[in-house]
């Protein structure tokens, strides 16, 4: 098994406060990913980062932000946490293109 | 438009039977890849398989084997001789292109697979 893990397992916050959770790899892995995952939704796609420093957008990215430091950390930030950010969130890695790991996953909800 | 649909929101299948749950996609980007996890009842995704556009053979892994057939833009994920701990929900995924930045995954809504004694 791919080395992913993601901190906290499980979270729960209040409307308007930040939060940040954690994506760490052992596997020196360049690509990094964070989705989140909603009933009837399957998994949607918010930041990747393809090097240290280097991130992009996905396709629900509003009210999210990412940052990379280092090889082995992908932290994902609610700045203002809202309900609709409850959900579960996985962080996945890959060497390639061919291929994608996705941690443990992470359970937020919003009150 | 939906670029990966999974029409099957729910299989059953018979132990030791083999099932074929169906997947298909939409682009038009000639380099792309298909790729099938699952998701257990515990939470984990698991990768199963990965057929690339441009493979010649459908792509196999032990009992999964995808059923490629690029006129349709079909991905049919096969599972032969199906065990109760098969029992989870699969998802379908596509890349677009081969662009160095990394694969951007879009997901099927997932189909929940029973495996009955």
């Amino acid at each position: 098994d791919a080395g992913i893990t993601q901190s906290p397992r499980h979270k729960v916050t209040e409307t308007g406060t930040p939060v940040t959770l954690r994506c760490h790899q052992t596997e020196n892995h360049r690509y990094m990913y964070w989705y989140r995952q909603d009933p009837g939704h399957g998994l949607r796609l918010i930041h990747y980062s393809y090097g240290v420093k280097d991130t992009d957008k996905g396709e629900v990215s509003d009210g999210y932000s990412v940052s990379r430091s280092k090889t082995e950390d992908f932290l994902l930030t609610l700045e203002s946490a809202t309900s609709s950010q409850t959900s579960v969130y996985f962080c996945a890695i890959a060497q390639g293109l061919d291929e994608q790991y996705f941690g443990p996953g992470t359970r937020l909800t919003v009150t | 438009a939906q670029k990966i649909t999974q029409t099957q929101p729910g299989m059953f299948v018979q132990e030791k039977e083999a099932v074929t749950l169906d997947c298909t996609y939409d682009t038009s980007d000639p380099s792309y890849g298909l790729f099938w996890y699952k998701q257990p009842s515990s939470g984990e995704m698991i990768f199963l398989i990965y057929q690339g556009s441009y493979d010649q053979q459908n792509a196999t892994e032990g009992r999964y084997s995808l059923n490629f057939q690029k006129a349709r833009k079909s991905a049919n994920l096969v599972i032969s001789a199906s065990q109760l701990g098969d029992s989870a929900m699969y998802f379908c995924a596509m890349r677009e292109g081969r662009v160095t930045s990394g694969s951007r995954l879009t997901f099927g809504e997932g189909t929940q697979l029973t495996v009955n004694p």
